[in-house]
């Protein structure tokens, strides 16, 4: 069965340091890994994607694939509060698996 | 580009009902799949449509059904209903090139009763 897993959290950090989100995944096939936001009462919100071994920087956010560990992270840099949220790690080959999603609390 | 519409927002249905949800997709996308989401299991994956046919299909008996128009325009049908149902259903459109990125409506909040 392919699953995704993530630490529910919550995860707290202080205004202005990096949050640093993990996930690791049980399917060798996966090729692709997202991550997504998901404020309270809303629905998820593509944040980024990464395809290859290695980082990817957008803005503050940085994502890390490590395909031999089965391990995906999502690094915010400068946590402001308006990062508060849920968020969600899904992989997959061909449709997406989603993990639970880890709750993250910016506190100022 | 105006984003996924879901449609309607709420419902409040009885235990033994059917209701039918509706998604219009980006422009251009030609993917749609369909996802339940509750505090206890998280984002479950329904089925997924491309080009009008079930391209996968998740693992929900067979009250839960689909179908998407020549349009890409797709509905959600679930019927006799139970109250195990209510959930958040979510609509995701993606260009539908393998595992691309998706991208959700705000979903249709269904309680039943």
């Amino acid at each position: 069965q392919k699953e995704v897993e993530q630490n529910s959290g919550p995860l707290s950090v202080p205004e202005g340091a990096i949050a640093s989100l993990n996930c690791t995944y049980s399917d060798r096939g996966s090729q692709s890994f997202f991550w997504y936001r998901q404020y309270s009462g809303k629905s998820p919100e593509l944040i980024m994607f990464i395809y290859s071994n290695g980082d990817k920087e957008d803005g503050r956010f940085t994502a890390q694939l490590n395909k031999a560990s089965q391990y995906v992270s999502l690094l915010i840099r400068d946590s402001q509060p308006s990062d508060s949220a849920t968020y969600l790690c899904a992989g997959g080959s061909d449709i997406p698996t989603f993990g639970r999603g880890t709750s993250l609390i910016v506190h100022p | 580009k105006a984003g996924v519409t879901q449609t309607p927002r709420y419902l409040i249905k009885t235990r033994g009902q059917q209701v039918t949800l509706s998604c219009s997709p980006i422009s251009g996308h030609r993917s749609v799949s369909w996802y339940q989401q509750t505090p206890g299991q998280g984002l479950q994956f329904l089925f997924e449509y491309f080009s009008e046919t079930q391209r996968n299909k998740g693992n929900f008996p067979g009250r839960f059904s689909g179908r998407q128009f020549s349009n890409s325009r797709s509905e959600m049908n679930v019927s006799t209903l139970e109250l195990g149902d209510s959930a958040l259903y979510l609509c995701a459109s993606s260009q539908g090139q393998g595992n691309s990125p998706l991208h959700f409506g705000n979903g249709t909040r269904l309680t039943v009763t």
